[in-house]
């Protein structure tokens, strides 16, 4: 079954590290979303890329890159870990340009940093 | 930018009864979609029930129904029956162009046995 995965699932990490979280997807899909979720703010899109070397940032994307090199992923850097990042992080993918196409969430990673 | 709000924070109901979750927004677009989602303690995000602006017909999917009020801006979400596996954190989201999702705060909602 085709399915979205995300690695590691929890990571604690010092200030100032660079840190990267994997995306991995069998769908297939053209898009690609990174979100972040904090307590009362539900999730907040952080990059996003709709197919291979197309990159693009969302609402929260300070601190953050992403970079597209093939469908099945999209890595997620945090370039100098700080301590306002610590948060779950959210991978989803979807299939198309239709509004009304579902997007597919990975299981999400827990993210510290300390 | 649309903007969507979920006013409230936590909700309680008894198991086999009805809660209503409510949920506004914001947007200047005439095309979009709606859309709410579960997470459960396991954190997954489930899609419950989505709902295209341009049809007035309310969706359904079991035991979840929505009232959508285009004018008002409203998309509220029913459940029906409750069941001591709805207890989650339900978000509701917008979509219009580009297929980027804008999420609610979320309202935490508990089925008492």
């Amino acid at each position: 079954d085709a399915e979205i995965t995300q690695s590691p699932r929890h990571k604690i990490t010092e200030t100032g590290r660079q840190v990267t979280l994997a995306c991995h997807q069998t769908w297939n899909h053209n898009n690609m979303f990174w979100y972040r979720q904090d307590l009362g703010h539900g999730l907040r899109l952080i990059h996003y890329s709709y197919g291979v070397q197309d990159t693009n940032k969302g609402e929260v994307s300070d601190g953050y890159s992403v970079s597209r090199s093939n469908t099945e992923d999209l890595p997620l850097t945090l370039e100098s870990a700080a301590s306002s990042q610590t948060s779950v992080y959210f991978c989803a993918s979807s299939e198309g340009q239709s509004g009304a196409a579902e997007q597919y969430f990975g299981p999400g990673t827990r993210l510290t940093v300390t | 930018a649309q903007t969507v709000t979920q006013s409230q924070p936590e909700m309680s109901v008894q198991e086999a009864e009805t809660v209503t979750l409510s949920c506004t927004y914001d947007t200047s677009e005439s095309n979009y979609y709606l859309f709410w989602y579960k997470q459960p303690p396991s954190r997954q995000m489930i899609l419950v029930i989505r709902q295209e602006a341009y049809k007035q017909q309310n969706a359904t999917e079991n035991r979840f129904s929505v009232n959508f009020q285009k004018a008002a801006k409203s998309f509220s979400l029913k459940i029906s029956d409750s069941q001591l596996g709805d207890t989650a954190m339900y978000f509701c989201a917008f979509k219009a162009a580009g297929n980027k999702l804008t999420f609610g705060g979320g309202t935490r909602v508990l089925v008492k046995p």
